[in-house]
């Protein structure tokens, strides 16, 4: 069965800090994977998506994040954090014929000035 | 390009009413559309899922149900809310199947009183 596991359900970091949250996979299948941000209040945005083609994958806002098949992880980075950045963001699984994505219980992040 | 619309935004209900959240997508066909449940620290549910009029797919047990009457209009129900409804509904869209993009709605604020 597909899982997705994100470590720490809150990261802090002070503004310019390198920021990394975490995200592990569980799939029987090669697999989709996406990170989306959440601002209060507000749906789920797009951030990034992984489908093979690379697996260093840029987003928006300076964000990045690198599929590791061998570690079954797909990490989220921004080298220098910034104020705006403070939302939730969640991880989430794709696979073949599934229209669904499974979901990670997201991770908190603060920023901190 | 492609919208999604969700309303209303919030909605403060009585235990016992009943619930009608509506949510349209413009500038796509045939759309897979969700509804999704955030409450408090249980992170994003799935709710319903539908691939096409008429073909709704139910995740979880519970006091709701999901018509969809239109192509691309999907309506999340009940005829009597409880405390326990009370959370962040967020519609989504996505197309096409297997590891594809899922979009998401501004999201409406249910509180059940």
């Amino acid at each position: 069965a597909q899982s997705v596991t994100q470590l720490g359900s809150h990261v802090s970091v002070s503004e310019g800090a390198l920021v990394l949250l975490r995200c592990n996979y569980s799939s029987s299948v090669p697999p989709y994977l996406f990170w989306y941000v959440q601002y209060p209040n507000q749906g789920l945005q797009l951030l990034l998506k992984y489908t093979s083609a690379a697996t260093l994958v840029k987003g928006i806002n300076g964000f990045e994040a690198e599929f590791k098949k061998s570690e079954t992880s797909f990490h989220l980075t921004k080298p220098s954090a910034h104020m705006s950045d403070a939302a939730e963001y969640f991880c989430a699984l794709g696979e073949g014929s599934n229209y669904k994505l499974t979901f990670g219980k997201g991770t908190l992040l603060t920023v901190n000035p | 390009s492609q919208t999604i619309h969700q309303w209303p935004a919030t909605l403060v209900q009585p235990v016992g009413s009943p619930l009608s959240l509506e949510c349209t997508v413009e500038g796509t066909s045939n759309p897979n559309l969700y509804w999704y449940r955030q409450a408090a620290g249980r992170g994003l549910q799935l709710l319903f899922y539908s691939v096409g009029i008429g073909q709704i797919s139910s995740e979880v047990p519970q006091n709701l149900s999901a018509s969809r009457p239109q192509d691309r209009q999907f309506i999340l129900s009940s005829k009597k809310l409880l405390l326990s409804d009370s959370g962040f509904y967020l519609c989504a869209w996505s197309t096409g199947q297997g590891g594809n993009t899922i979009y998401f709605g501004e999201g409406s604020w249910l509180t059940v009183v």
